[in-house]
């Protein structure tokens, strides 16, 4: 695999509870994103980052936050699971502009 | 709003057969193309990319066919196999905007019948 791992792979969680999920990249990449992937509408972007403490939000921020404390973990953080937050979530990494992005194995979150 | 439409939502194929997938875009400051094929549990990864300056590239059985003027591009895969089988999605990426974000179309999952 391409250096990048996610946490957990898979999860059940109840309405209105906090749920975090962890991105790890061992490959020193500037930029991470994270994704959630849902029947119908491919991979959607939740946040990004372009650097450590430096993240901005993508097409479907709303309920979901990001923090960047180091190059190397990337983490999302639903502030009150709903069910609609259940999908797949992907984080992915990229080193530079119009290289490779690399995925990882992706996190299926359940909101029951 | 989808940046990037990708068709047909769904393809089968016969082995040995040539798939197509289309996409579109209208955002002009898309600059970078690359498709990703994804196996059920598994993560996108990359296939093969385009730059708008080339009409054509070949990699294999895998092919981008771009047509600049009409924003629109497509992914040709020839003598289709079973191990083809997967879902796919084109993306287009601002390069000299942002964080470089990928913006992907809705994804085609293609089965190749042995």
């Amino acid at each position: 695999d391409a250096g990048i791992t996610q946490s957990p792979r898979h999860k059940v969680t109840e309405t209105g509870t906090p749920v975090t999920l962890r991105c790890h990249q061992t490959e020193n990449h500037r930029y991470m994103y994270w994704y959630r992937q849902d029947p119908g509408h491919g991979l959607r972007l939740i946040h990004y980052s372009y650097g450590v403490k430096d993240t901005d939000k993508g097409e479907v921020s709303d309920g979901y936050s990001v923090s960047r404390s180091k190059t190397e973990d990337f983490l999302l953080t639903l502030e009150s699971a709903t069910s609609s937050q259940t999908s797949v979530y992907f984080c992915a990494m990229k080193g530079a502009a119009n290289t490779e992005a690399f995925f990882g194995q992706g996190t299926r979150l359940t909101v029951v | 709003q989808q940046q990037v439409k990708q068709s047909p939502q769904s393809l089968i194929v016969q082995k040995g057969g040539i798939s197509i997938i289309n996409c579109a875009y209208e955002n002009t400051a898309f600059d970078y193309f690359p498709w990703y094929q994804q196996f059920p549990g598994k993560g996108p990864a990359l296939l093969i990319a385009i730059r708008p300056d080339v009409s054509e590239k070949k990699e294999g059985r895998f092919t981008i066919s771009f047509n600049k003027s009409a924003k629109q591009f497509s992914l040709h895969i020839m003598d289709s196999q079973p191990g083809d089988s997967a879902t796919y999605f084109c993306a287009a990426i601002p390069s000299q905007t942002g964080a470089n974000n990928l913006f992907f179309g809705t994804g085609t999952r293609l089965t190749v019948i042995p």
